[in-house]
């Protein structure tokens, strides 16, 4: 039973580019759950998709947005990268209707802005 | 906000020793979780507490979810050295937050 998959691992950017991060949740998992994790810090929310629709967002900013396609899957867009975006990039999947907040994570993805 | 404030931001420790780091909150929460995280993996979750005044263990660990549900804590006993990594407290109502962690090193 595969958990949480995300990709790619480690990227590099330059400021003003754009990234694409994907994610496919765990099986049986309907929903998933995007965090950014700065250096030293806890996990901060970005947004929750169920059902392919965005449900609830974090305090971000509108270059933030993502997707979520019929398999569960998801992805994380983030346009006009400032330096204040590297951080690590963590993506958790739940089952919805429990709602217990049992999140599983994957290892996440490494982006660094230059 | 939803700002959960989590101490101690990190403790040295001798192996064998009993831990014990807390979470607080302005805000109410449903539920407290808590979570480790290792170098280069994300976080994995250790305990999760539903009600008020519940009390759970796992192993040599103990939670506990306040009874005013805005505070949780939790205990490490007879501390080992794989113990060693970041534990973050998480408060749930219809998204997570998390503290800002607290890291512990444990010395054979």
């Amino acid at each position: 039973d595969a958990g949480v998959t995300q990709s790619p691992t480690h990227l590099i950017k330059t400021r003003g580019q754009q990234v694409t991060l994907r994610c496919s949740p765990k099986s049986g998992h309907d929903t998933v759950s995007w965090y950014q994790q700065a250096l030293g810090q806890g996990p901060q929310f970005i947004f929750q998709y169920y059902e392919e629709e965005e449900r609830q967002r974090g305090n971000f900013p509108d270059r933030f947005s993502g997707h979520q396609f019929p398999n569960y899957s998801s992805e994380l867009n983030v346009n006009a990268l400032l330096l204040g975006d590297s951080a690590l990039y963590l993506c958790a999947s739940s089952f919805r209707r429990l709602n217990t907040g049992e999140l599983f994570f994957g290892e996440g993805s490494r982006l660094t802005v230059l | 906000g939803q700002q959960l404030n989590q101490s101690p931001q990190s403790m040295f420790i001798q192996e064998g020793e009993d831990v014990s780091m807390n979470c607080t909150s302005s805000s109410i929460f449903n539920t407290w979780l808590w979570y480790k995280q290792d170098p280069g993996e994300g976080p994995v979750l250790l305990i999760a507490l539903y009600k008020a005044g519940e009390l759970t263990s796992n192993g040599r660990l103990t939670a506990q979810f306040g009874i005013t549900r805005k505070d949780s804590f939790l205990n490490i006993s007879a501390s080992i050295p794989s113990d060693v990594g970041i534990y973050f407290c998480a408060g749930h109502n219809n998204d997570m937050r998390f503290g800002a962690g607290t890291r512990l090193t444990v010395k054979p």
